[in-house]
């Protein structure tokens, strides 16, 4: 059975740190992997997806990278602002089981 | 572009009352639909998912039922609520053929 795990909890950094927020899956055979950021009483919005035959994906200051054999994800965030402040979620995608198996997220505090 | 709307935003209702919260995605034919509970201190739950009219499935045993009267419409049910079914439900789609996915703004149920 597939299990997600995200570490740290809970992250707190001052404004314009570099961070990187972990997860690890325990079965390598999935087909992609998401990050996702939800806003407290927010639905989550997809930050980036990478597909399993992928090292890693960006969007602007997010960089995602998958080691599928390792079963870890990571997601560095550049230049950290307030805004950044939210729950981070990984999901992975494995065929088996036709859903997206979540962590529980990583709750991330940016101070100004 | 494709667009997801799930409502209402917050529902407070009575034990053993009934429960119909909808969602509707709109820009795209014949999306896979998701329900998942986030309950507090846990990951999200998937609780139903929907590959078309009238197809669904599932995943784990409890007080709620699902359907998908029409292509862009999912709906959750229950006859009777319990207070175990407090939490935020969040509805999600994917394209057909695809497996990432998109999340709906969330209903926080309060079940007194």
């Amino acid at each position: 059975k597939q299990e997600v795990t995200q570490i740290p909890a809970a992250l707190s950094v001052p404004e314009g740190e570099n961070l990187v927020l972990n997860c690890s899956f325990t079965d390598s055979a999935i087909y992609n992997l998401q990050w996702f950021r939800q806003d407290p009483g927010k639905g989550l919005t997809s930050l980036l997806l990478i597909q399993s035959s992928q090292r890693e994906q960006t969007s602007g200051r997010l960089n995602a990278s998958l080691d599928k054999s390792s079963g870890r994800s990571t997601l560095y965030i550049a230049a950290s602002q307030p805004g950044d402040s939210a729950t981070y979620l990984c999901a992975v995608y494995g065929g088996s089981q036709g859903n997206l198996i979540f962590g529980k997220g990583t709750k991330l505090s940016v101070k100004p | 572009s494709q667009t997801i709307h799930q409502w209402p935003a917050t529902l407070v209702q009575p034990v053993g009352s009934p429960l119909s919260l909808e969602c509707t995605v709109e820009g795209t034919s014949n999306p896979n639909l998701y329900w998942y509970r986030q309950a507090a201190g846990r990951g999200l739950q998937l609780l139903f998912y929907s590959v078309g009219i009238g197809q669904i499935s599932s995943e784990v045993p409890q007080n709620l039922s699902a359907s998908r009267p029409q292509d862009r419409q999912f709906i959750l049910s229950s006859k009777k609520l319990l207070l175990s079914d407090s939490g935020f439900y969040l509805c999600a789609w994917s394209a057909s053929g695809s497996t990432e996915a998109f999340f709906g703004q969330g209903t926080r149920l309060t079940v007194v």
